[in-house]
């Protein structure tokens, strides 16, 4: 089946510093999204890249759709403390949309 | 997450017994989906429904699980003589129409199940 890779698996970082992480596919996806979990709870929509070659921001979050449509990266600029958690990328085909596949993700530990 | 309920938030079970998980989707959204987080890993579909239909159930173990999403009230994930392995974050989502790409799934913030 379509598998995800996603690294780092951890980041252990400086409150202020920026962050950079990524994702590749073994196959194609029509849409990657990015999400953010906080602990206890069900992930939220962070960014959704429609298009290959799209770059979108969203305040602090710039995320990228890769040309080839196997990987897209997520950077987060100036980190700060409520930026904490773990990031999961997903991919999304068209042919069964319901079927998001989720990286491993990307825990964020931040010190202030 | 505003609005996609689910409950309870905590489940505890002993082997065997039976797990009913409940969904309420988003005021208006007529379609469904479960998903299933193991710790330390990702989400992963396990079953998509509309209202009365199961329209995809691929993620689905083929024994134990069942899920139904009736005319009126919430969606019902059903694990059967559960098992030790049962034991993950249960999440659902919900969507307004079919979803397709640019359509946004709304994620719960889960039931998790821990089976002793």
């Amino acid at each position: 089946g379509q598998q995800l890779n996603q690294s780092p698996q951890s980041m252990f970082i400086q409150e202020g510093e920026d962050v950079s992480m990524n994702c590749t596919s073994s196959s194609i996806f029509n849409t990657w999204l990015w999400y953010k979990q906080d602990p206890g709870e069900g992930p939220v929509l962070l960014i959704a890249l429609y298009k290959a070659g799209e770059l979108t921001s969203n305040g602090r979050l710039t995320a990228q759709f890769g040309i080839t449509r196997k990987d897209s990266f997520l950077n987060i600029s100036a980190s700060i403390p409520s930026d904490v958690g773990i990031y999961f990328c997903a991919g999304q085909a068209w042919e069964r949309a319901q079927k998001l596949v989720f990286g491993q993700g990307t825990r964020l530990t931040i010190n202030p | 997450n505003a609005g996609v309920m689910q409950n309870p938030r905590h489940l505890v079970r002993r082997r065997g017994q039976e797990a009913r998980l409940r969904c309420s989707p988003m005021k208006g959204h007529s379609h469904v989906y479960w998903y299933r987080q193991l710790p330390e890993e990702g989400l992963k579909f396990m079953v998509y429904l509309q209202k009365e239909n199961i329209i995809d159930e691929s993620g689905m173990p083929k024994e134990r699980f069942s899920a139904e999403f009736p005319k009126e009230g919430p969606s019902i994930l059903r694990i059967q003589q559960v098992v030790r392995g049962d034991s993950a974050a249960y999440f659902c989502a919900s969507s307004l129409s079919q979803v397709t790409t640019n359509e946004k799934l709304f994620f719960g913030s889960g039931t998790q199940l821990s089976v002793l």
